[in-house]
């Protein structure tokens, strides 16, 4: 059973650009909903949160946008910069226990 | 800084010989996890520790053990490694006890099999 669905996989985005990426989720038990970025060769690092009583966070360039009732949630990358090419990843979480269950990533490529 | 450490970064073993990898974190966290992930695919969760109380993930094979000999360090130990347990291994930490959610990763340990 996939419980956490990313989209795209793959992302292709001229520097200035917005990217999107967009996951989907089944278990209504989830309360908190992470972002994490992940370079080559490194492990994944958390790049922002939102919690369910929140429809919007904006840090930086970065802003998520969280739908309750459709069961999604979404990673914003506004003005997109080489250096944001890396790997996405969804991976919400339940209150208990803390842990994370991934989507399946979005490999994302910013163009100079 | 703060940080959780993965070691050796890279290593290599034969086909059948254990293996060990090691975790230390100086972030103080109670709970640590030890993932799998293999090339373009997310992290897999083998098993987490709860202070000392052990919890493994259903599917996690049998020949993944692990140790936890103090709230600092954690072991992953690969009894009998196979072909498919060649991946990069994640360490991560978390502080449950202080009501924080994150988890920190370490940059993993790529491990090859010949």
């Amino acid at each position: 059973q996939q419980q956490v669905k990313q989209s795209p996989q793959s992302l292709i985005v001229q520097k200035g650009g917005i990217s999107i990426i967009n996951c989907a989720y089944e278990n209504t038990a989830f309360d908190y909903f992470p972002w994490y970025q992940q370079f080559p060769g490194k492990g994944p690092a958390l790049l922002i949160a939102i919690r369910p009583d929140v429809s919007e966070k904006k840090e930086g360039r970065f802003t998520i946008s969280f739908n309750k009732s459709a069961k999604q949630f979404s990673l914003h990358i506004m003005d997109s910069q080489p250096g944001d090419s890396a790997t996405y990843f969804c991976a919400p979480s339940e209150a208990a226990g803390n842990k994370l269950t991934f989507g399946g990533g979005t490999r994302v490529l910013v163009k100079p | 800084d703060a940080m959780v450490i993965q070691n050796p970064r890279y290593q290599v073993t034969q086909f059948g010989k254990p293996v060990t990898l090691s975790c230390s974190q100086t972030l103080n966290h109670n709970v640590m996890y030890w993932y799998q992930q293999k090339s373009s695919q997310a992290p897999k969760l083998l098993f987490h520790y709860y202070d000392k109380d052990f919890n493994n993930e259903a599917d996690t094979p049998d020949n993944f053990q692990s140790r936890r000999p103090n709230t600092s360090f954690c072991f992953l130990d690969i009894r009998s490694p196979g072909l498919g347990d060649a991946a990069m291994y994640l360490c991560a930490t978390s502080g449950w006890d202080r009501g924080e959610q994150p988890q920190h990763f370490g940059d993993g340990t790529r491990l090859s099999i010949l």
